[in-house]
């Protein structure tokens, strides 16, 4: 059974940095491209960001660039998405996804870690 | 601009089907899709794949009551035998190089 398991979330101030994690089971992770999604209270999903199978290429949202930063670490099954810089409007639920195999879409998602950046 | 554009609402009565429009914009009418149901307070759930000659894949367990179709730059996800559980948002998503796109969602509700 593939699962996504998100951890990390939390309470941060505006200004501040929060990593998360995301652990993958079920499938090879190492050959799956994976990323991240949000959802702010009450609105839609977001993509956040994305990262090759090898964490060669990363991909960013015009929202988020300059101040995320994706990783992976494949050793461990994991993948990770360090936050600097945050501000109120980051405020949401983050999800791990990942891609089907040889292909771009999400088939699988984990069930989130919320992420408040308030004073 | 790859957008995709989706109605915020519908409604439909219990057993019956419902037809729910995610739109392509212009440029990019011969791109692929999937669909996804977020069920309230849940994680997203992946249903199927629409590729750009129709062919549709559904995910591992989703029933055949779901089913996908399209017309131009549209894409068509049908609900038959509308069941209590259905009610939730609908997200279509899309992709280019490096980059995902989801619709704003349409909220489901099963009278």
């Amino acid at each position: 059974e593939v699962q996504l398991v998100e951890s990390g979330g939390g309470l941060v101030q505006p200004g501040g940095s929060l990593r998360l994690s995301c652990g993958g089971s079920g499938f090879t992770f190492s050959t799956s491209a994976v990323g991240w999604v949000r959802q702010a209270p009450g609105k839609g999903l977001e993509w956040v960001s994305g990262i090759t199978p090898s964490g060669r290429d990363t991909y960013y949202s015009h929202s988020v660039k300059g101040r995320f930063t994706i990783s992976r670490d494949n050793s461990k099954n994991t993948l990770y998405l360090q936050m600097n810089s945050l501000r109120a409007e980051d405020t949401a639920v983050y999800y791990c996804a990942k891609d089907a195999s040889g292909d771009y879409y999400f088939d699988y998602w984990g069930q989130g870690t919320l992420v408040t950046v308030s004073s | 601009q790859l957008v995709l554009t989706q109605s915020p609402s519908a409604s439909a009565s219990l057993g019956a089907s419902v037809k729910l429009t995610c739109t392509l914009s212009t440029g990019y009418s011969n791109y692929a899709i999937a669909w996804h149901q977020q069920q309230p307070e849940k994680g997203p759930r992946y249903l199927m794949k629409i590729n750009s000659d129709g062919r549709q894949s559904r995910g591992d367990g989703i029933p055949d009551r779901f089913s996908g179709s399209m017309s131009g730059a549209e894409r068509y996800l049908t609900i038959s035998s509308l069941q209590s559980e259905d009610e939730a948002d609908y997200y279509c998503q899309t992709w280019a190089t490096g980059i995902r796109v989801f619709g704003g969602g349409t909220k489901l509700t099963v009278l």
